[in-house]
């Protein structure tokens, strides 16, 4: 089975700068998730999609960052413009249903460095 | 803010057992404690999961206080390769979505 997706690993920017990541999640999985982890943190949930609806975004700066996933599959995050602090990695997570709906399955992240 | 807690930091001798506590005292009946761990480089991956009965995989084994107020994650013989960080955290079933609050977790060294 594959595992989560995603692209690019590293994206090197500069500040105020716009820079987008791409999720492909595990087939099948409604739920998708994207976390913001800085150096040291554990990963920050950013937002949830369930399908192609959102259902929490309370820890995404809005006026920055934005998602979407369209026809309930593959989603992208964008950021416009950068700034030094949201240098991290970016994590996609999706999850099932049923018995193992709560399982997060994880890509392995895209590094983001805002110079 | 999290609802677990767990210390920063923990090591361990190479093929010696290794017990990572994790404290979670406002947990309720609906919540069922996960632990992920994170290696170098790579995303966090599924470990194990509980409800109220001790849990075993093929990873690890999830011995879970009477009361749930705290359970902890045993490594039955630490390898090279379990050195990462270990997070526990709390997923409420009962709702259609849930909050996901990683903390900072452990990150555990092996000594060979």
């Amino acid at each position: 089975e594959a595992g989560v997706a995603q692209s690019p690993r590293y994206k090197i920017i500069e500040k105020r700068q716009s820079v987008a990541f791409w999720c492909n999640p595990i087939s099948g999985h409604a739920t998708l998730y994207w976390y913001q982890q800085i150096l040291g943190q554990g990963p920050k949930l950013l937002i949830q999609f369930q399908n192609n609806g959102v259902v929490d975004d309370s820890q995404l700066p809005k006026d920055r960052f934005s998602a979407e996933r369209l026809k309930g599959v593959d989603s992208t995050l964008k950021i416009q413009p950068a700034k030094l602090e949201d240098s991290a990695v970016y994590l996609c997570a999706s999850s099932g249903q049923g018995a193992a709906k709560n399982i997060q399955y994880f890509g392995a992240g895209t590094r983001l460095s805002v110079l | 803010d999290a609802k677990t807690t767990q210390p920063n930091s923990m090591e361990s001798n190479e093929e010696e057992p290794v017990h990572l506590p994790c404290n979670h005292s406002t947990i309720s009946g609906t919540d069922y404690i996960h632990w992920y761990r994170q290696l170098p480089s790579q995303g966090p991956e599924y470990v194990i999961h509980g409800l109220t009965s001790n849990v075993n995989n093929r990873m690890a084994s999830l011995a879970i206080a009477e009361d749930r107020k705290s359970s902890t994650l045993i490594l039955h013989r630490a390898t090279l390769r379990d050195a990462a960080v270990y997070y526990c955290i709390l997923r409420d079933v009962a709702t259609s979505y849930d909050k996901v609050i990683f903390g900072p977790g452990t990150s555990l060294s092996v000594i060979p």
